[in-house]
């Protein structure tokens, strides 16, 4: 059992569209991570949330961390084909990462 | 951003044969690192805790006997894949975290292992 839920498992879009990436949890996070994967290679760090409410700009990226940080989003406005790839968030417990499911977004020209 | 190397980035070997697998952390010292296998299209499944100058704490199911790790020295963990199986064929990443901050982790570019 995941302990943080991504939704939706697969996404697939049309270049110049936006899409949102949610991240549930049913316990509470010190931060939260997201990342994204590439094919045949390792994640790369995108942002970490800490505080419950904030919100993170990056480029065309909106990241939120829920008020009570159980949960976050993900939001990608006038998607590229360069932002096709797979999305982890990750919860950050005592000295580990938890992981998502992941989202597989994939971005048509 | 931190820089974590992984080595090889593919592997092949025959079934019955051992792999190891380096992960090295470039421009940090890291006293944990972490090992993940992916499936495809699947999210990461941690698989042991490397902890340097101590043995590693794996999560429940692995085999510690098969999946050997070494941290030796703060900047290199190994994972040694023995007696390989078809089945042990998958995608294998480290990470780890630099300085005091457990929560950002950075990974190698990942190991595709495939057993024949």
């Amino acid at each position: 059992t995941q302990l943080l839920e991504q939704s939706p498992q697969f996404l697939s879009i049309q270049e110049g569209e936006n899409l949102t990436v949610y991240c549930n949890s049913s316990s509470v996070f010190s931060s939260l991570q997201w990342y994204r994967q590439e094919p045949g290679e390792g994640p790369v760090l995108l942002v970490t949330v800490v505080t419950g409410g904030e919100v993170k700009k990056l480029k065309r990226l909106t990241f939120q961390f829920g008020d009570a940080r159980k949960d976050s989003s993900l939001h990608i406005t006038a998607a590229q084909t360069g932002d096709t790839g797979l999305y982890l968030c990750a919860g950050a417990g005592d000295y580990k990462l938890s992981f998502g499911a992941g989202t597989t977004v994939t971005v048509r020209a | 951003g931190a820089v974590v190397s992984q080595h090889p980035s593919r592997v092949i070997c025959k079934s019955g044969t051992s792999v190891k697998i380096e992960c090295r952390s470039l421009d940090f010292q890291a006293t944990t690192m972490f090992w993940y296998r992916q499936f495809p299209k699947q999210s990461l499944m941690l698989m042991a805790t490397s902890n340097e100058g101590s043995k590693a704490t794996y999560e429940q199911g692995v085999e510690k006997d098969k999946f050997l790790i070494n941290h030796a020295s703060l900047t290199l963990s190994t994972l040694t894949v023995t007696s390989a199986h078809p089945e042990d064929s998958s995608f294998y990443i480290c990470s780890a975290n630099p300085g005091q901050s457990r929560s950002e982790a950075f990974f190698g570019q990942g190991t595709r292992l495939t057993v024949v």
